[in-house]
């Protein structure tokens, strides 16, 4: 079946610093592509996503791009701020009817 | 807007009890699903609807039901409640092949 293989967490950085966090997945056909976010205490909300091959999606200073060659979806953001501090999620869809595929989440933490 | 509301936000039961998890939307969203959260794991799919009337089965279903009589609401509910079914539940609804939106969550505890 489909799946998904997040970087683990937990990942520490200094305020400015860049983030990168790697998303590899499995998956048939070319699924639309999902990067959720989960700050403390609240529910998962959209934070990009990309629906074809080469396509980059983009937040809040996040960018992630579709790779159809590496079946890859990391996501970068140059300058990390403490409030980016969350858990994120990278959710491919699979196998129809809007299910996702979700990776185990890494948390981030950004200290000043 | 309300989006996605789950009740109730904190709930715990003793073993071998029945509760029932509410969420409602006002999207009108025909896609609507269940997910658990536990530590290290992510989301794990319980159950999905494509319309009222239609459900079927995610990746981990063992130990719940659902109905879907309105486009509305999405219950989820646990027939005889074990330890193992501690965990926060998301409940979220979508349109066709576009992103989900979740509520903020029932964190149940099974003691």
């Amino acid at each position: 079946g489909n799946s998904v293989t997040q970087m683990e967490g937990p990942v520490t950085l200094s305020e400015e610093a860049f983030l990168t966090i790697n998303c590899t997945y499995t998956a048939t056909g070319y699924p639309s592509l999902f990067w959720y976010v989960q700050y403390p205490g609240e529910g998962l909300q959209l934070l990009l996503k990309a629906t074809k091959a080469d396509d980059k999606g983009s937040n809040k200073g996040f960018e992630a791009t579709y790779r159809k060659e590496t079946t890859s979806f990391h996501l970068e953001k140059g300058s990390v701020q403490v409030s980016d501090s969350a858990v994120y999620f990278c959710a491919p869809f699979s196998g129809g009817y809007n299910k996702l595929i979700f990776g185990a989440g890494t948390r981030l933490a950004v200290h000043p | 807007n309300a989006g996605v509301t789950q009740t109730p936000k904190f709930q715990v039961l003793k073993t071998g009890q029945s509760m029932t998890l509410q969420c409602a939307q006002d999207m009108n969203h025909e896609y609507m699903s269940w997910y658990r959260q536990d530590p290290g794991m992510g989301l794990r799919l319980i159950h999905y609807s494509v319309g009222a009337g239609i459900t079927d089965q995610g990746e981990v279903p063992n130990g719940y039901n659902v109905s879907r009589s309105t486009t509305e609401d999405f219950p989820l509910r646990l027939l005889s409640a074990a330890p193992s079914q501690t965990s926060v539940y998301f409940c979220a609804s979508s349109y066709m092949n576009t992103e989900a939106f979740f509520g903020q969550g029932t964190r149940l505890t099974v003691v």
